[in-house]
C-alpha cells in the first residue's frame, strides 16, 4: 500500500531563513507522482508542483525547490528567504499510476509559521 | 472565472440528521473528488468519480453517500450513520486519466452539534 510521511508537524522560523519541508514515501508501483500542495489559513489547497517517478532532476521556481531522490524515497522542499506570506500548511502527495487515475494519497502536512 | 465552488461555508447540524454538501466545478473536468481533513491531520479520500454515473469508494467511504448525475456536480451526503463527521470538506476535479492535478475548491466546515 502506498503511504506518505510528514515527519515535521510544525516547523516556525524567522522571514528569510531557508527552510526545508521532508516528504518520505512508500509504493510498490514503478510508476508514480508526487506532489505539493500549499494550504493557506483560508483553507483552499493550492497546487505547487507534480513530479514523475522517472524524472529525478531538481526543480527551482522562483524561491521554491524540491529535490527528488528515488534512493532515499524522498521528495523534500525547500523555501528560500522565507517570507511570512509562506506560512500555510504545505502537504505532499503520492499517487501510483495503475488503475488509480488521479487518486492521491496525502501525508499529514506540515505546519510552516514563517514570523516577521 | 473556472474554478470549483462549494456550499455553504459553514455548516450546522443536529446529530442524527442527514445533510449533503454541494461541489459544482466549471472546468470541464470529468474527475471530481471529495476529502476529509480533520485538525493536524492531511486529507483523507473519501469518494470519488471519473465519469459521470460512476463512482468508487475511497478509503473512508463509510456513512457518506455521493451522486454523480452531471459532469460540472458532484454532491456528498452525510449520513446519520456517520459516527464523527464533524471535519473539514474539501471538493476536488481534475483532467481524465492521469494523475493529474487536481484543484480544490473552498471547503464546508461541518459541525455536527
Amino acid at each position: 500500500a502506498q503511504k506518505v510521511t510528514q515527519a515535521q508537524t510544525e516547523i516556525s522560523v524567522v522571514e528569510k531563513e531557508d527552510v526545508t519541508l521532508d516528504c518520505v514515501y512508500e509504493t510498490r508501483d514503478t510508476t508514480y507522482y508526487l506532489f505539493w500542495y500549499k494550504q493557506p489559513p483560508s483553507g483552499e489547497l493550492v497546487f505547487l508542483i507534480r513530479r514523475n517517478s522517472f524524472d529525478e532532476q531538481n526543480e527551482i521556481s522562483g524561491r521554491y525547490s524540491w529535490n527528488f531522490q528515488k534512493s532515499t524515497s524522498s521528495f523534500n522542499f525547500t523555501i528560500t528567504a522565507s517570507q511570512v506570506v509562506d506560512s500555510a500548511v504545505y502537504f505532499c502527495a503520492l499517487s501510483e499510476r495503475e488503475t488509480s487515475g488521479s487518486r492521491l494519497t496525502f501525508g499529514e502536512g506540515t505546519q510552516l509559521t514563517v514570523n516577521p | 472565472d473556472g474554478g470549483i465552488t462549494q456550499s455553504p461555508k459553514y455548516l450546522f447540524r443536529k446529530e442524527g440528521q442527514n445533510v449533503t454538501l454541494s461541489c459544482e466545478q466549471n472546468l470541464n473536468h470529468d474527475a471530481m473528488y471529495w476529502y476529509r481533513q480533520d485538525p493536524g491531520q492531511g486529507l483523507r479520500l473519501i469518494y470519488y468519480s471519473q465519469i459521470v454515473n460512476d463512482f468508487q469508494k475511497g478509503d473512508i467511504a463509510e456513512g457518506y453517500s455521493v451522486s454523480r448525475e452531471k459532469k460540472e456536480s458532484f454532491p456528498l451526503t452525510v449520513t446519520s450513520a456517520q459516527k464523527n463527521p464533524t471535519a473539514f470538506y474539501l471538493c476536488a476535479s481534475s483532467l481524465a486519466g492521469g494523475p493529474n492535478e487536481q484543484f480544490f475548491g473552498p471547503g464546508t466546515r461541518l459541525t455536527v452539534l
